[in-house]
Protein backbone atom coordinates (compact mmCIF):
# COMPACT_ATOMS: atom_id res chain seq x y z
CA UNK A 1 0.00 0.00 0.00
CA UNK A 2 1.29 3.88 -0.85
CA UNK A 3 0.63 6.43 1.73
CA UNK A 4 1.85 10.48 1.68
CA UNK A 5 1.58 12.26 4.71
CA UNK A 6 1.87 15.86 5.33
CA UNK A 7 1.55 16.63 8.80
CA UNK A 8 1.79 20.84 8.67
CA UNK A 9 -2.18 21.76 7.71
CA UNK A 10 -0.91 25.17 7.59
CA UNK A 11 2.37 26.98 6.83
CA UNK A 12 3.24 30.74 6.79
CA UNK A 13 6.20 32.98 6.27
CA UNK A 14 7.57 36.21 5.41
CA UNK A 15 8.57 37.68 2.02
CA UNK A 16 11.91 36.89 1.55
CA UNK A 17 12.10 33.62 4.17
CA UNK A 18 12.93 30.47 3.08
CA UNK A 19 9.92 28.19 3.73
CA UNK A 20 10.21 24.00 4.30
CA UNK A 21 7.07 22.09 4.34
CA UNK A 22 7.48 18.09 4.93
CA UNK A 23 6.09 15.26 3.45
CA UNK A 24 6.52 11.10 4.50
CA UNK A 25 5.62 8.82 2.54
CA UNK A 26 5.34 4.68 3.13
CA UNK A 27 5.43 2.56 -0.40
CA UNK A 28 7.08 -0.98 -1.00
CA UNK A 29 8.31 -0.49 -4.41
CA UNK A 30 12.50 -0.07 -5.05
CA UNK A 31 11.80 2.69 -7.92
CA UNK A 32 9.72 5.53 -7.23
CA UNK A 33 9.27 9.38 -7.81
CA UNK A 34 8.46 12.11 -5.19
CA UNK A 35 6.55 14.73 -6.65
CA UNK A 36 5.65 18.43 -5.28
CA UNK A 37 2.55 20.79 -6.87
CA UNK A 38 0.82 23.86 -6.08
CA UNK A 39 -2.65 24.37 -5.89
CA UNK A 40 -3.61 27.87 -6.89
CA UNK A 41 -6.68 29.23 -5.33
CA UNK A 42 -8.05 28.97 -9.00
CA UNK A 43 -7.43 25.06 -8.40
CA UNK A 44 -5.11 24.46 -10.87
CA UNK A 45 -2.61 22.32 -9.98
CA UNK A 46 1.26 23.82 -11.02
CA UNK A 47 3.99 21.21 -11.13
CA UNK A 48 7.10 22.35 -9.21
CA UNK A 49 9.53 19.72 -9.11
CA UNK A 50 10.28 15.65 -8.98
CA UNK A 51 12.54 13.68 -7.20
CA UNK A 52 13.31 10.09 -8.09
CA UNK A 53 13.75 7.44 -6.06
CA UNK A 54 17.42 6.13 -7.51
CA UNK A 55 18.93 9.90 -8.22
CA UNK A 56 20.75 10.64 -4.57
CA UNK A 57 20.87 14.20 -5.20
CA UNK A 58 18.50 16.64 -4.40
CA UNK A 59 16.80 17.69 -7.22
CA UNK A 60 16.49 22.07 -7.86
CA UNK A 61 14.49 23.97 -9.95
CA UNK A 62 14.70 27.31 -9.64
CA UNK A 63 13.53 29.19 -6.21
CA UNK A 64 12.42 24.94 -5.67
CA UNK A 65 14.50 22.27 -4.24
CA UNK A 66 13.86 19.26 -2.28
CA UNK A 67 16.05 17.85 0.66
CA UNK A 68 15.36 13.57 0.05
CA UNK A 69 16.02 11.50 3.16
CA UNK A 70 15.35 8.17 1.78
CA UNK A 71 16.07 5.71 4.19
CA UNK A 72 13.88 7.83 6.54
CA UNK A 73 11.14 8.02 3.25
CA UNK A 74 11.18 11.63 3.92
CA UNK A 75 11.01 14.66 2.06
CA UNK A 76 11.15 18.25 2.18
CA UNK A 77 10.47 20.95 -0.48
CA UNK A 78 12.49 24.37 0.12
CA UNK A 79 11.29 27.53 -1.33
CA UNK A 80 14.29 30.23 -1.17
CA UNK A 81 13.27 33.69 -0.75
CA UNK A 82 9.16 33.03 -0.66
CA UNK A 83 6.96 35.54 -2.42
CA UNK A 84 3.21 36.60 -1.97
CA UNK A 85 2.47 34.75 -5.22
CA UNK A 86 3.50 31.70 -3.72
CA UNK A 87 0.32 31.23 -1.19
CA UNK A 88 -1.41 28.28 -1.94
CA UNK A 89 -1.59 24.80 -1.39
CA UNK A 90 1.35 22.73 -1.44
CA UNK A 91 0.71 18.61 -2.39
CA UNK A 92 3.28 15.76 -1.95
CA UNK A 93 2.42 13.45 -4.05
CA UNK A 94 3.67 9.66 -4.52
CA UNK A 95 4.20 7.70 -7.73
CA UNK A 96 5.40 3.93 -7.02
CA UNK A 97 4.53 2.00 -10.30
CA UNK A 98 3.30 -1.03 -9.67
CA UNK A 99 1.99 -3.60 -12.02
CA UNK A 100 2.28 -1.11 -14.81
CA UNK A 101 -0.61 1.38 -12.78
CA UNK A 102 1.36 4.82 -12.59
CA UNK A 103 -1.08 6.49 -10.50
CA UNK A 104 -0.28 9.57 -7.98
CA UNK A 105 -0.68 9.18 -4.03
CA UNK A 106 -1.63 12.24 -2.41
CA UNK A 107 -0.97 13.94 1.28
CA UNK A 108 -3.31 16.11 2.24
CA UNK A 109 -1.96 19.11 1.53
CA UNK A 110 -0.22 22.43 3.11
CA UNK A 111 -1.59 25.51 3.22
CA UNK A 112 1.05 28.22 2.74
CA UNK A 113 0.68 32.23 3.21
CA UNK A 114 3.32 34.51 2.57
CA UNK A 115 3.00 37.93 4.12
CA UNK A 116 4.55 40.96 2.24
CA UNK B 1 -0.57 24.43 -26.09
CA UNK B 2 -0.47 20.71 -24.48
CA UNK B 3 -3.40 20.93 -22.06
CA UNK B 4 -5.69 18.97 -20.57
CA UNK B 5 -9.48 20.48 -20.41
CA UNK B 6 -12.15 19.38 -18.67
CA UNK B 7 -15.84 20.53 -18.97
CA UNK B 8 -18.09 21.84 -17.41
CA UNK B 9 -15.91 24.16 -14.99
CA UNK B 10 -19.03 23.84 -12.75
CA UNK B 11 -22.40 21.91 -12.19
CA UNK B 12 -25.24 21.86 -9.83
CA UNK B 13 -27.26 18.45 -10.00
CA UNK B 14 -30.59 17.10 -8.02
CA UNK B 15 -29.74 13.84 -6.20
CA UNK B 16 -30.44 10.96 -8.53
CA UNK B 17 -29.61 12.88 -11.66
CA UNK B 18 -27.02 11.18 -14.19
CA UNK B 19 -23.64 13.39 -14.49
CA UNK B 20 -21.06 13.39 -16.87
CA UNK B 21 -18.24 14.93 -16.50
CA UNK B 22 -15.92 15.21 -19.84
CA UNK B 23 -12.38 15.60 -19.79
CA UNK B 24 -9.61 16.15 -23.18
CA UNK B 25 -6.15 16.22 -24.16
CA UNK B 26 -4.14 17.10 -26.92
CA UNK B 27 -0.83 15.42 -25.35
CA UNK B 28 -1.81 11.99 -27.13
CA UNK B 29 -0.87 10.58 -23.65
CA UNK B 30 -1.91 7.20 -23.08
CA UNK B 31 -2.70 7.06 -19.52
CA UNK B 32 -5.78 9.36 -17.98
CA UNK B 33 -7.08 9.10 -14.52
CA UNK B 34 -9.93 10.87 -13.01
CA UNK B 35 -9.15 12.22 -8.92
CA UNK B 36 -11.78 13.94 -6.46
CA UNK B 37 -10.48 16.63 -4.16
CA UNK B 38 -12.41 16.71 -0.54
CA UNK B 39 -11.43 19.09 2.16
CA UNK B 40 -8.48 17.45 4.21
CA UNK B 41 -8.23 14.53 1.81
CA UNK B 42 -5.88 15.91 -1.15
CA UNK B 43 -6.82 13.82 -4.36
CA UNK B 44 -8.12 10.50 -4.49
CA UNK B 45 -7.80 8.35 -7.34
CA UNK B 46 -11.71 7.27 -8.96
CA UNK B 47 -10.57 5.43 -12.18
CA UNK B 48 -7.21 5.36 -14.32
CA UNK B 49 -6.99 4.64 -18.22
CA UNK B 50 -4.44 3.21 -19.75
CA UNK B 51 -6.01 3.39 -23.46
CA UNK B 52 -9.08 3.26 -25.45
CA UNK B 53 -11.04 0.74 -23.13
CA UNK B 54 -8.75 -0.05 -21.23
CA UNK B 55 -9.76 1.00 -17.57
CA UNK B 56 -9.17 0.26 -14.09
CA UNK B 57 -10.77 1.06 -10.49
CA UNK B 58 -8.64 3.86 -8.96
CA UNK B 59 -8.97 3.68 -4.55
CA UNK B 60 -12.52 4.81 -4.51
CA UNK B 61 -14.80 3.42 -7.99
CA UNK B 62 -17.89 3.23 -5.89
CA UNK B 63 -20.47 5.28 -7.43
CA UNK B 64 -18.78 5.97 -10.69
CA UNK B 65 -18.37 4.53 -14.23
CA UNK B 66 -15.81 5.43 -16.81
CA UNK B 67 -15.42 5.59 -20.44
CA UNK B 68 -12.64 6.19 -22.85
CA UNK B 69 -13.84 5.98 -26.67
CA UNK B 70 -11.23 8.11 -27.96
CA UNK B 71 -7.27 8.26 -26.64
CA UNK B 72 -7.82 12.30 -26.15
CA UNK B 73 -11.56 11.59 -24.19
CA UNK B 74 -12.01 10.31 -21.39
CA UNK B 75 -15.52 10.59 -19.89
CA UNK B 76 -16.81 10.35 -15.98
CA UNK B 77 -20.22 9.22 -15.35
CA UNK B 78 -22.27 9.18 -12.10
CA UNK B 79 -25.34 7.42 -12.33
CA UNK B 80 -27.89 8.58 -9.66
CA UNK B 81 -25.61 11.31 -8.35
CA UNK B 82 -25.78 11.47 -4.50
CA UNK B 83 -25.26 14.44 -2.49
CA UNK B 84 -21.91 12.58 -1.05
CA UNK B 85 -20.33 12.78 -4.46
CA UNK B 86 -20.08 17.16 -4.05
CA UNK B 87 -16.50 17.29 -4.53
CA UNK B 88 -13.62 18.92 -6.95
CA UNK B 89 -13.16 16.13 -10.02
CA UNK B 90 -9.81 16.65 -11.42
CA UNK B 91 -8.73 14.79 -14.58
CA UNK B 92 -5.20 14.30 -15.62
CA UNK B 93 -3.29 12.33 -18.25
CA UNK B 94 0.73 10.91 -18.45
CA UNK B 95 2.84 9.29 -21.05
CA UNK B 96 3.69 5.76 -20.27
CA UNK B 97 6.44 6.06 -17.43
CA UNK B 98 4.36 8.69 -15.65
CA UNK B 99 6.86 11.32 -14.98
CA UNK B 100 5.14 14.17 -16.58
CA UNK B 101 1.20 14.78 -15.40
CA UNK B 102 -0.58 17.11 -16.79
CA UNK B 103 -3.91 18.13 -14.92
CA UNK B 104 -6.85 19.46 -15.83
CA UNK B 105 -8.44 22.60 -13.84
CA UNK B 106 -10.94 20.90 -11.81
CA UNK B 107 -14.90 20.27 -12.30
CA UNK B 108 -16.64 21.79 -9.21
CA UNK B 109 -19.88 19.39 -8.66
CA UNK B 110 -22.65 20.24 -6.25
CA UNK B 111 -25.63 17.58 -6.00
CA UNK B 112 -28.45 19.13 -4.05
Amino acid sequence: AQRVTQVQPTGSSQWGEEVTLDCSYETSEYFYRIFWYRQLFSGEMVFLIYQPSFDTQNQRSGRYSVVFQKSFKSISLVISASQPEDSGTYFCALSAPTGGNNKLTFGQGTVLSVIP
Amino acid sequence: DMKVTQMPRYLIKRMGENVLLECGQDMSHETMYWYRQDPGLGLQLIYISYDVDSNSEGDIPKGYRVSRKKREHFSLILDSAKTNQTSVYFCASSFGGGSDYTFGSGTRLLVI
